[in-house]
């Protein structure tokens, strides 16, 4: 059993697009993380946030943490096939370790 | 230094057989993960160590399943009497507390 669901499992879209993939739980996260993986590599963090209601960003991606502290999203403006990979949200609960989602697998397409 | 380093990358064995995976975490990192992945899912808790303590082991862990980490340096994970259904990628990530993982490249484990 996930703790966390992700959104949608799968995404294929064109070069120039944007998308959002999402992150969710019922249960309340001390910080979230959200991962990039390629194939046969390991999980590249990419963000951590924090506070309810937080907006970061990295230059074409931008992640929200909700409110509550129990969702989170991910937008990426304009993907290019260089964002193509596993996109995986990992959330903290007793300040030790985290739980990950199962990803959602983006593919972009030139 | 150069990361979090995993050996070994790819491991082929029989079923039935024992066998050691090894990482060296970042150095200055206190905290050690283990995750195992397999296809389509999302890295699955382990176990973990502060320094040379292992502080949690989650139930996916038999006692088949062994880890160490002597001195709170590199850490070693056994499997013995492999299965069929231990084949995954086995993920080691180092932290310093729980401020964001750095994995290594995992060992990929094939049971045939």
């Amino acid at each position: 059993t996930q703790l966390l669901e992700q959104s949608p499992q799968f995404l294929s879209i064109q070069e120039g697009e944007n998308l959002t993939v999402y992150c969710n739980s019922s249960s309340v996260f001390s910080s979230l993380q959200w991962y990039r993986q390629e194939p046969g590599e390991g999980p590249v963090l990419l963000v951590t946030v924090v506070t309810g209601g937080e907006v970061k960003k990295l230059k074409r991606l931008t992640f929200q943490f909700g409110d509550a502290r129990k969702d989170s999203s991910l937008h990426i403006t304009a993907a290019q096939p260089g964002d193509t990979g596993l996109y995986l949200c990992a959330g903290e609960y007793n300040f030790n370790k985290f739980y990950f989602g199962s990803g959602t697998k983006l593919n972009v397409k030139p | 230094d150069t990361g979090v380093s995993q050996n070994p990358r790819h491991k082929i064995t029989k079923r039935g057989q024992n066998v050691t995976f090894r990482c060296d975490p970042i150095s200055e990192h206190n905290r050690l993960y283990w995750y195992r992945q397999t296809l389509g899912q999302g890295p699955e808790f382990l176990t973990y160590f502060q320094n040379e303590a292992q502080l949690e082991k989650s139930r996916l862990l038999s006692d088949r399943f062994s880890a160490e980490r002597p001195k709170g340096s590199f850490s070693t994970l056994e499997i013995q009497r492999t299965e069929q259904g231990d084949s995954a990628m086995y993920l080691c990530a180092s932290s310093h507390r729980a401020h964001g993982y750095t994995f290594g490249s995992g060992t990929r484990l094939t049971v045939v």
